[in-house]
């Protein structure tokens, strides 16, 4: 059963970036495609961006210009950046799975129960 | 960007009862509709994609409904674990996107 596990420090200062690693186990990273969603307090889910394990990449328009997902699957890893953090960008950060449904649909099976990121000073 | 809008905010049930949740899209997404649960400090879980096909392992009280701009998802008879927050979430068009969430409580 594949289970996926967020880390990273749990506290950043504005304007530093966020450094967040989703590590897969119980499967292969390969042939799978891998997101970051985000959670303010009180507020819906936010998607921040793709990652094929071939190293395309998507993101969200909204946080392009901040954003950087990569693979290393040697390792069974993926991770964020996210540049400039602002209070805003307080939430806790989830990696997941995509599965496909068939032809280009594809959506989310696998989760990580996520991980607290407050930006603060 | 295509917004969900989901309703009712909340639905205040007893167990046993049914339960129907809607979500209302902007524009098309054709049958390219996700239901997620979650409770609090856990992740979300699949429970419906394509609109209606339930995801691995999940009971047959839940279905979902709907297609183009309206959905709707069902509990049949709600169990005790079945109070949690759903969300709709779709991947058809410009950013993938989450509607604000429906809290299912016991009422």
């Amino acid at each position: 059963q594949v289970q996926l596990q967020e880390s990273g420090p749990g506290l950043v200062k504005p304007s530093e970036t966020l450094s967040l690693t989703c590590t897969v186990s119980g499967g292969s990273i390969n042939n799978y495609y891998w997101s970051w969603f985000r959670q303010p307090p009180g507020k819906e889910l936010e998607w921040i961006g793709w990652i094929y394990s071939s190293g395309t990449t998507n993101y969200n328009p909204s946080l392009k210009s901040r954003v950087t997902i990569s693979v290393d699957t040697s390792k069974d890893q993926y991770s964020l950046k996210l540049t400039s953090v602002t209070a805003a960008d307080t939430a806790v950060y989830h990696c997941a799975r995509y599965f496909s449904a068939g032809g280009n649909r594809h959506y989310l099976d696998v989760w990580g129960n996520g991980a607290t990121v407050t930006v603060s000073s | 960007e295509i917004v969900l809008t989901q309703s009712p905010a909340t639905l205040s049930l007893s167990p046993g009862e049914r339960a129907t949740l809607s979500c209302r899209a902007s524009q098309s997404v054709s049958n390219y509709l996700a239901w997620y649960q979650q409770k609090p400090g856990q992740a979300p879980r699949l429970l419906i994609y394509d609109a209606s096909n339930r995801a691995t392992g999940i009971p047959a009280r839940f279905s979902g409904s709907g297609s183009g701009t309206d959905f709707s998802l069902t509990i049949s008879s709600l169990e005790p674990e079945d109070f949690a927050v759903y969300y709709c979430h779709q991947r058809h068009n410009g950013p993938e996107t989450f509607g604000q969430g429906t809290k299912v409580e016991v009422k």
